[in-house]
């Protein structure tokens, strides 16, 4: 079955740079998260869209900005970049079945992860 | 807020023996609660779930039950293997959000031989 595709799945920028990280989401999910992991850590939210549309957002800086295209792909643009940007990125999609009932969405699946390395 | 508090590891275990992970959390309204694994060097994977009170979920030996009343959703494996060595994630989604993943901090479980 098609899973969650990232990439690049290693990035190595200098302080300052900018980065792009990509996700496409598995066929016919129309919901894209965006996780950050750090060393030891346990995943923190960043942001999620659902129909191209920004649903949610958590502890993202405002360095970062993310978009979902028509497709259903999605871009994590991150500038000024900073040593404790280094972090591995999840992207999880998931498909939405509304909130009538309390049935929100369905279980996230979640894509290898992208692992930043900021120098 | 939402909140998941799990024990801390590492929890180090020999082959055969019984693993407790325990979790409780703090939400509104009704959540679903999730148990993800982390192999060394890899990404998430769902080990199970739970969307409401008293369910079970349960996939490869592994069980947890929705205790709405102690709001727990321990992990327990009967008889653990050398494979069953990563770090275990216990999550909730709130059903007021968007879906996103409250994570705990993550327990690591090794299994020696």
């Amino acid at each position: 079955a098609a899973g969650v595709i990232q990439s690049p799945r290693h990035l190595i920028k200098e302080k300052r740079e900018t980065a792009t990280l990509k996700c496409y989401p598995i066929p016919r999910h129309d919901t894209v998260y965006w996780y950050q992991q750090g060393p030891g850590q346990d995943p923190q939210f960043l942001i999620s869209f659902y129909e191209k549309m920004q649903s949610d957002k958590g502890s993202i800086p405002d360095r970062f900005s993310a978009q979902q295209f028509s497709d259903y792909h999605s871009e994590l643009n991150m500038s000024s970049l900073e040593l404790g940007d280094s972090a591995l990125y999840f992207c999880a999609s998931s498909f939405y079945l509304g909130l009538a009932g309390g049935q929100g969405v369905d279980e996230q699946f979640f894509g290898p992860g992208t692992r930043l390395t900021v120098l | 807020g939402n909140s998941v508090t799990q024990m801390e590891g590492p929890v180090t275990l020999s082959e055969e023996a019984f693993l407790t992970i325990n979790c409780t959390y703090t939400a509104t309204g009704y959540p679903s609660l999730f148990w993800y694994v982390q192999y060394p060097g890899e990404g998430l994977q769902l080990l199970l779930k739970a969307t409401k009170a008293d369910d079970k979920g349960s996939n490869k030996g592994f069980e947890a039950t929705y205790r709405k009343e102690t709001t727990s959703f321990h992990l327990e494996k009967g008889s653990v293997q050398v494979s069953d060595s990563a770090v275990y994630f216990c999550a909730l989604s709130s059903t007021d959000s968007w879906g996103k993943l409250q994570f705990g901090a993550g327990t690591q479980v090794v299994v020696t031989p």
